[in-house]
């Protein structure tokens, strides 16, 4: 079965610094590969997504993330945190070898201190 | 428009009782779900449903139990409601390929007293 792995439950970071969430999957086939953002009080929103096009995918607001598959890691970065992207972080898996079923992860808190 | 609807968006609610949220997208897709979200924001699928196939969460208590009228509507249905079911629950959708991801309602925030 697929699995993924965000390291680091809640994180923080200072207004203006880098953000870097982690996660990591489980697949012998490179797998399409997604980030989530929940904002409070609201439903997910997709920020990125990688399908096995360039591996550096950029989203919306600032980030971006990278496939790397020698490390089977999809981790999710932005140069510079704004006050509005406190959020929680979803990291999941899917693509024809799991039947397209989604997996996803347990979600990382980021806060953003001023 | 909202592509992918839900109501009620709060519903508090006493044990025992039997109550029902709805969902509705105007997506065109072939596959809608549900998912429940707890307390510590951990996504836990409950079922998935297109128009040939309903795959439940071995896990989920059969109290619970999707109704889809179309391929547009997936409702969920709660008999015997306990307080261990409060939580948000979400309802998705997508094409038949993941490739191009899940579109997430906002939230049915239950409260069980």
């Amino acid at each position: 079965a697929q699995s993924v792995t965000q390291l680091g439950s809640h994180v923080s970071v200072s207004e203006g610094a880098l953000v870097l969430l982690r996660c990591n999957y489980s697949s012998s086939v490179p797998p399409y590969l997604f980030w989530y953002v929940q904002y409070p009080n609201q439903g997910l929103q997709l920020l990125l997504k990688y399908t096995s096009a360039a591996t550096l995918v950029k989203g919306i607001n600032g980030f971006e993330a990278e496939f790397k598959k020698s490390e089977t890691s999809f981790h999710l970065t932005k140069p510079s945190a704004h006050m509005s992207d406190a959020a929680e972080y979803f990291c999941a898996v899917s693509g024809p070898n799991t039947g397209n079923q989604f997996y996803f992860g347990t979600g990382t808190s980021l806060t953003v201190i001023p | 428009d909202t592509a992918v609807s839900q109501t009620p968006k709060y519903l508090v609610t006493q044990m025992g009782n039997d109550k029902s949220i709805k969902c509705e997208q105007n997506l065109g897709h072939d596959t809608m779900y549900w998912y429940k979200q707890d307390s510590k924001k951990f996504l836990k699928i409950m079922f998935s449903y297109n128009n040939k196939e309903l795959i439940i969460n071995e896990t989920v208590p059969n109290r619970f139990s999707p109704k889809s009228p179309d391929k547009a509507h997936l409702n969920l249905h709660i008999n015997s409601l306990e307080l261990g079911d409060s939580a948000v629950y979400f309802c998705a959708s997508s094409q038949a390929n993941s490739y191009y991801g899940y579109t997430f309602g906002s939230g049915t925030r239950l409260t069980v007293v």
